[in-house]
């Protein structure tokens, strides 16, 4: 399974809404457990990746609800609703439809303009 | 709380072996698995293989399969990868993680760099 992000960069000013785009190859949704297998991680500069968003529009434990999570089968989305400078850094899309085996998106980078 | 120490970094010469190390603590270990991710330099997350601590069952990236083997210390709770054959582009970040039915918790990354 392929994960496509865009954009590859995204430029944004403090206090602006920001969104990105990940499409799968194969659709991601499981009708049998009513759940779909993409979470959403971000890679702060010297952190180690950090769990945002877990089965598509579930934010883990402390994430701020200014982030969220849509899409369906094929098309995801990541929301940032009015984006602060701690959120600088790399998103990426994980899917794990064939776990244990998980691929991930390109990665978007997120910065300040 | 949940942590994960990774070893130190590494300096290995190409065909060179390196095992990295990513201890465990703060939950039960054999109740989870555990995922080895890595990040080469301006490069995204790559997903190298996971293991299961409940009884040692792997699964590899077929990019790794034959040069990577992913263990487990009950005794000590710790996770091992060990990556042979290296060559230069295998200079990364190596991360561990915590999976459940996801990876959620992640070790602070070990950087082995390969260079003759």
């Amino acid at each position: 399974i392929v994960l496509t992000q865009t954009p590859l960069s995204l430029p944004v000013t403090p206090g602006e809404p920001a969104s990105i785009s990940c499409r799968s190859s194969q659709s991601l949704s499981d009708s049998a457990y009513g759940t779909t297998y993409l979470d959403w991680y971000l890679l702060k500069p010297g952190q180690s990746p950090q769990l945002l968003i877990y089965a598509l529009s579930n934010r883990a434990s402390g994430v701020p609800d200014r982030f969220s999570g849509s899409g369906s089968g094929t098309d995801f989305t990541l929301r940032i609703s009015r984006v602060e400078a701690e959120d600088v850094g790399v998103y990426y899309c994980m899917q794990r439809k064939e776990f244990p085996s998980v691929t991930f998106g390109g990665g978007t980078k997120v910065e300040i303009k | 709380q949940v942590q994960l120490v990774q070893s130190g970094g590494e300096v290995k010469k190409p065909g060179a072996s390196v095992k990295v190390s990513c201890q465990a603590s703060g939950y039960t270990f054999t109740n989870y698995g555990f995922s080895w991710v890595r990040q080469a330099p301006g490069q995204g997350l790559e997903w190298m293989g996971w293991i299961t601590a409940y009884d040692g069952d792997t699964k590899y990236a077929q990019k790794f399969q034959g040069r990577v083997t992913l263990t487990t210390d009950t005794s000590t709770s710790t996770a091992y990868m060990e990556l042979r054959s290296l060559r230069s582009d295998d200079t990364a970040m190596y991360y561990c993680a915590r999976v459940g039915a996801r990876p959620d918790y992640w070790g602070q990354g070990t950087l082995v760099a390969v260079s003759s």
